[in-house]
């Protein structure tokens, strides 16, 4: 089945320490996002990929990059941690239409525990 | 700018009674809505979307939807719960930027359903 893959889907990391993220998918699907969702929130757009274009949220912290290798991958690079940065993470994908607004498919998620 | 409100963060129904879940929208254009639904420790699920074609929208799990551009509303309902229904549901809008689709969510209501 085609579908949007996280991994890991638990991480977690020290208190500065870089981590990444990655998200695959098999939807061949040109856009992917990445959301950041605290507890009992709704998620949050940090940014995402239009084919190679990269497009940042107005509020998303430098402390937030993001790499998008090829078609299937992307990655969410967070370069020192703290403890706000305590979240799960979706990813998520989409296929625009002409004039038309495509559908985003979620993976099940990156939560991220910052110690 | 795009905003979705749900009324009611939680919402209690008993197993076999109907489900009703308040989304209220604005938007300047015509929107597309769309209800996720997430259950623990997972991504989020599309259960059903609009796109400006039929008014009444039926998704999956029985779950339908009804756009009513008069009062800007696109709740959700289910004629009997399942207790397997208990989860967390978002609404959202597009925001009509271009075809990327940047979604804006509610705040979401956590469904629980009592035996």
């Amino acid at each position: 089945d085609a579908m949007v893959i996280q991994n890991p889907r638990y991480q977690v990391t020290q208190f500065g320490k870089p981590v990444t993220l990655s998200c695959s998918q098999t939807l061949n699907h040109n856009v992917m996002y990445w959301y950041q969702q605290k507890s009992s929130q709704a998620p949050k757009l940090l940014f995402h990929y239009y084919d190679k274009d990269f497009n940042n949220e107005a509020d998303t912290p430098d402390n937030f990059q993001s790499r998008r290798p090829n078609t299937s991958f992307c990655f969410l690079d967070i370069r020192s941690p703290g403890l706000g940065d305590a979240a799960m993470y979706l990813c998520a994908t989409s296929r625009p239409g002409q004039g038309a607004v495509g559908t985003q498919y979620f993976g099940p998620g990156t939560r991220l525990l910052v110690l | 700018a795009q905003s979705v409100t749900q009324l009611g963060s939680h919402v209690s129904v008993s197993e076999g009674a109907l489900v009703l879940l308040r989304c209220n929208y604005s938007s300047s254009v015509p929107p597309y809505l769309f209800w996720y639904v997430q259950y623990p420790n997972q991504g989020l699920q599309l259960l059903l979307k609009y796109t400006s074609a039929a008014t009444l929208v039926k998704g999956i799990n029985g779950f339908e939807a009804e756009f009513k551009k008069s009062e800007t509303s696109f709740h959700l309902t289910k004629p009997s719960a399942h207790m397997s229904d208990a989860a967390e549901y978002f609404c959202a809008v597009t925001d009509g930027s271009g075809n990327t689709g940047k979604l804006i969510f509610g705040q979401g209501t956590t469904l629980q359903v009592k035996p």
